[in-house]
Formats: structure tokens, C-alpha cells, sequence
């Protein structure tokens, strides 16, 4: 079965600083992963994606992940974060080639931003 | 660029009551999600649905829950005698190929009472 782990419930950073969001997943085949992002009382909106590929994918706003598979990560990064990315954040794993292919969603790491 | 729609975005209702919620999924596509994010946690599968029959329903998913495509657009989802702990916010959300992207809808806030 899929899994989604992400060891940060909270995080909080100071605007400007530097930011990365732990993911670690579990599938046993070529995994589809997205990190997405949620304000308070809104939907999801996706960040970025890794299918194949470059590991190193590029998505919205500034954000960035890397895809690792010798340690089954996809860890979100920012260089410099503002304050309107504080928010939650979800990573996602789907699988890539069976049927129904349900998304499964990790716990959320909620960013805070400090001035 | 095409999205999934979901009305209403807000829907309260009385305990006991059926609700319906619709979504609008992208035209071409041929997989149909349903989720549920219950306030403060994380998003939770509920069903997924393709040719016109449930390929894959979670645990959540249980006899009070139904879903349909009445027609070629809408695809909704019926909670036939709501509770209390079914006070959620419910996705939509499809995509062209099996395992593909899945595009989201907005959300539907449920509020029982």
C-alpha cells in the first residue's frame, strides 16, 4: 500500500530564510509525487510534480523539489521564503500505471513565517 | 485552461439530510476522484470511479454514499442521511489516464448541524 510521511507537523521560519519541507513515501513502483499548498478554508493548489525525469523539478512561486529514490524523499525547498507562503503543505504520492489511481496525501506540515 | 467545478461551495445541512454534492470534471478526462479533508487534517480518499462504476472505494466509503455521472459533464457525489462527523471539505477531481495528474476541484464546504 502507498504512504505518505511528513515527519513536520509545524514549521516556522523568518521571512527571507531559506525553507525545506520533509516527504518521505512508500509505493513499490514508479510513484507520481506533487506537493501542494492550501491556505485557510481554501483548495489545493499544485506546487509541482515529478513523474520522470530530471529529479530536480521546478514548480510555482519560487518552490523546488528534489525526487530521491535510494532514500524514497521528495523534500520541497525554498531559497528565500515570503510571507504570503505561509500555509499548508501537502505531498502526495499516485501511482503511475494502475487502475482507479487514487492520490494518497501526507499529514501537512503547517508553515509559519515570522517577520 | 479547463478545471474541475464544484457547486455549492458552501452547503449546510441538518443532520439526517441527503445532500448532493456536483463537480464539473475537465471534459476529456475519464477518471473521477472523490475526497474528503475533515477540518485540520489531511486530504483522505473516498472514491474513484471510471466507466461508469466505482473502480476503488476506501473505508470511509460506506453504504450512505453513492456516486453517479447522470450525464456526460457532472459527476456527483450523495450522502443519503448526513452525520455530524461528515462536516468536511469534499474534492472533486479527474484526470485523462489512469495514474495520471489529478486536476482538483475548489471544494465543497459540508456543514452539518
Amino acid at each position: 500500500a502507498q504512504s505518505v510521511t511528513q515527519p513536520d507537523i509545524h514549521i516556522t521560519v523568518s521571512e527571507g530564510a531559506s525553507l525545506e519541507l520533509r516527504c518521505n513515501y512508500s509505493y513499490g513502483a514508479t510513484p507520481y509525487l506533487f506537493w501542494y499548498v492550501q491556505s485557510p478554508g481554501q483548495g489545493l493548489q499544485l506546487l509541482l510534480k515529478y513523474f520522470s525525469g530530471d529529479t530536480l523539478v521546478q514548480g510555482i512561486k519560487g518552490f523546488e523539489a528534489e525526487f530521491k529514490r535510494s532514500q524514497s524523499s521528495f523534500n520541497l525547498r525554498k531559497p528565500s521564503v515570503h510571507w504570503s507562503d505561509a500555509a499548508e503543505y501537502f505531498c502526495a504520492v499516485g501511482p503511475y500505471n494502475t487502475n482507479a489511481g487514487k492520490s494518497t496525501f501526507g499529514d501537512g506540515t503547517t508553515l509559519t513565517v515570522k517577520p | 485552461e479547463p478545471e474541475v467545478t464544484q457547486t455549492p461551495s458552501h452547503q449546510v445541512t441538518q443532520m439526517g439530510q441527503e445532500v448532493i454534492l456536483r463537480c464539473v470534471p475537465i471534459s476529456n478526462h475519464l477518471y473521477f476522484y472523490w475526497y474528503r479533508q475533515i477540518l485540520g487534517q489531511k486530504v483522505e480518499f473516498l472514491v474513484s470511479f471510471y466507466n461508469n462504476e466505482i473502480s476503488e472505494k476506501s473505508e470511509i466509503f460506506d453504504d450512505q454514499f453513492s456516486v453517479e455521472r447522470p450525464d456526460g459533464s457532472n459527476f456527483t457525489l450523495k450522502i443519503r442521511s448526513t452525520k455530524l462527523e461528515d462536516s468536511a471539505m469534499y474534492f472533486c477531481a479527474s484526470t485523462l489516464r489512469s495514474g495520471g495528474e489529478q486536476y482538483f476541484g475548489p471544494g465543497t464546504r459540508l456543514t452539518v448541524t
